[in-house]
């Protein structure tokens, strides 16, 4: 069973703080996502990281992938409060594992 | 990108009873999956439906209490049988068209069991 550990679980922080989150597994996968979901809603995707050693960003959001295609990081800058949701990283092969996810609530 | 329509939305039902839940997309994806989530937590396989042959159920899921049907490439259903209160919970359709595609998902249905 290919797991995903993610960390933390939950983080709350105040506005115009940076912040790391991590997702770690022993598997390698062909690619890694990272999601956000809303309450009430479904996980809508925010990135996908492909190449070992990839990074890419989306705004104030810094996605990136190990060298070993293994784990992953999500990086905030100056957090603002539209921020806060449920952020999930998932592990792609012919299904998708999805880790623990992070809660995140960011204080005005 | 896809547009997957679940329904229903939530509902209640006593023990022992089953719900059939349904799935739409808007246009043709090659994979489906079914999770569940727990209000608050991550999401968990339950299956992969395969168009026109059975399911693919991940550990501590069967068929005999999740049937899942997919007679195309844009429709699937999911029957929770002979429910329990441990059954309560969000259940979720997704699907992708490609592996490192995006997986989009329904709004889930939210089920309680009482």
């Amino acid at each position: 069973t290919q797991l995903l550990e993610q960390s933390p679980q939950f983080l709350s922080i105040q506005e115009g703080e940076n912040l790391t989150v991590y997702c770690n597994s022993s598997s390698v996968f062909s690619s890694l996502q990272w999601y956000r979901q809303e309450p009430g809603e479904g996980p809508v995707l925010l990135v996908t990281v492909v190449t070992g050693g990839e990074v890419k960003k989306l705004k104030r959001l810094t996605f990136q992938f190990g060298d070993a295609r293994k784990d992953s990081s999500l990086h905030i800058t100056a957090a603002q409060t539209g921020d806060t949701g449920l952020y999930l990283c998932a592990g792609v092969y012919d299904k998708i594992i999805f880790g623990k996810g992070t809660r995140l609530h960011i204080l005005p | 990108s896809a547009v997957i329509s679940q329904k229903p939305s939530r509902d209640i039902c006593q023990r022992g009873t089953s719900l059939t839940i349904q799935c739409q997309v808007d246009s043709q994806v090659t994979m489906m999956f079914w999770y569940r989530q727990q209000p608050g937590q991550s999401l968990t396989l339950i299956a992969t439906a395969n168009q026109g042959s059975e399911a693919t159920y991940e550990s501590g899921f069967v068929i005999d209490k999740f049937p899942i049907s997919r007679p195309n490439l844009t429709f699937s259903t999911l029957t929770v049988s002979n429910m329990s209160p441990e059954d309560s919970s969000i259940y979720l359709c997704s699907g992708r068209t490609s592996t490192n595609s995006p997986l989009h998902f329904g709004n889930g249905t939210r089920l309680t069991v009482t």
